[in-house]
C-alpha cells in the first residue's frame, strides 16, 4: 500500500490559488491518486482522481508528473467555503482497494 | 437517492453499555467501511466488508464487532462502551468496478461515552 505524505496545514486568502502537494514515492503501476475534501462535522467527499498528467473538473485540477511520485491538487481562486481538510489517497481501483486516510492537510482560507 | 445513511446521528452512552450503529447504502455497493475520527486526526479504519456475509479487521478493531448480513447494511457494535470510544464514526461504501477508489460517506454518528 503506497504511503502518502502531505503538509499538515496551509493558510491562504480569498481569491488566491492554492496548491497542495502529496508525495507517494512507492506508488504502484496500477495505482490511481484520489483526493477527498472534508468539511467540519461532515464525512469526506470525493473531489478528483487521476492516473497521470493533468485532470480538471469543476472543483479542482490535479497535476501528476511523469514519475507519478507526487501529485498536486490545485484549487483556483479559493473562497472561505474551501476551508476544509484535504486528503490524498493512492490505490488500485481494480484490486481490493480499501481507502486509508492519513491526517490530511487542513486548509484555512482567510478573508 | 439517499446514498449512505447512518443511524443514529448522536448518542450518549454510559461506560459498559452496548449499542449498535447502523449504516445503510442504496447504491448496490459491494464494499462497506466503518471509520472513527478523533479531534485533529484523520479517519482510522475499524472494520470493513468486501461483500455480503464477509467482514475484516481494519487498523483499530478492538472493542468493536461488525456484521454484514445484507448487502445494503453494515452494522457496528460496541459490546461494552469505554470512554476511549468517544469519537465520530463514519460509514462509507464503494464499488470495485468503475472508479473503484471513490468512497461515499455518511453524515457521521457522534458518540460520547461517559
Amino acid at each position: 500500500l503506497a504511503k502518502t505524505t502531505q503538509p499538515i496545514s496551509m493558510d491562504s486568502y480569498e481569491g488566491q490559488e492554492v496548491n497542495i502537494t502529496c508525495s507517494h514515492n512507492n506508488i504502484a503501476t496500477n495505482d490511481y491518486i484520489t483526493w477527498y475534501q472534508q468539511f467540519p462535522s461532515q464525512g469526506p467527499r470525493f473531489i478528483i482522481q487521476g492516473y497521470k498528467t493533468k485532470v480538471t473538473n469543476e472543483v479542482a485540477s490535479l497535476f501528476i508528473p511523469a514519475d507519478r511520485k507526487s501529485s498536486t491538487l490545485s484549487l483556483p481562486r479559493v473562497s472561505l467555503s474551501d476551508t476544509a481538510v484535504y486528503y490524498c489517497l493512492v490505490g488500485d481501483p481494480g484490486g481490493s482497494y480499501i481507502p486509508t486516510f492519513g491526517r490530511g492537510t487542513s486548509l484555512i482560507v482567510h478573508p | 437517492n439517499a446514498g449512505v445513511t447512518q443511524t443514529p446521528k448522536f448518542r450518549v452512552l454510559k461506560t459498559g453499555q452496548s449499542m449498535t450503529l447502523l449504516c445503510a447504502q442504496d447504491m448496490n455497493h459491494e464494499y462497506m467501511y466503518w471509520y472513527r475520527q478523533d479531534p485533529g486526526m484523520g479517519l482510522r479504519l475499524i472494520h470493513y466488508s468486501v461483500g455480503e456475509g464477509t467482514t475484516a479487521k481494519g487498523e483499530v478493531p478492538d472493542g468493536y464487532n461488525v456484521s454484514r448480513l445484507k448487502k445494503q447494511n453494515f452494522l457496528l457494535g460496541l459490546e461494552s462502551a469505554a470512554p476511549s470510544q468517544t469519537s465520530v464514526y463514519f460509514c462509507a461504501s464503494s464499488s470495485p468496478t468503475g472508479r473503484g477508489t471513490e468512497a461515499f460517506f455518511g453524515q457521521g454518528t457522534r458518540l460520547t461515552v461517559v
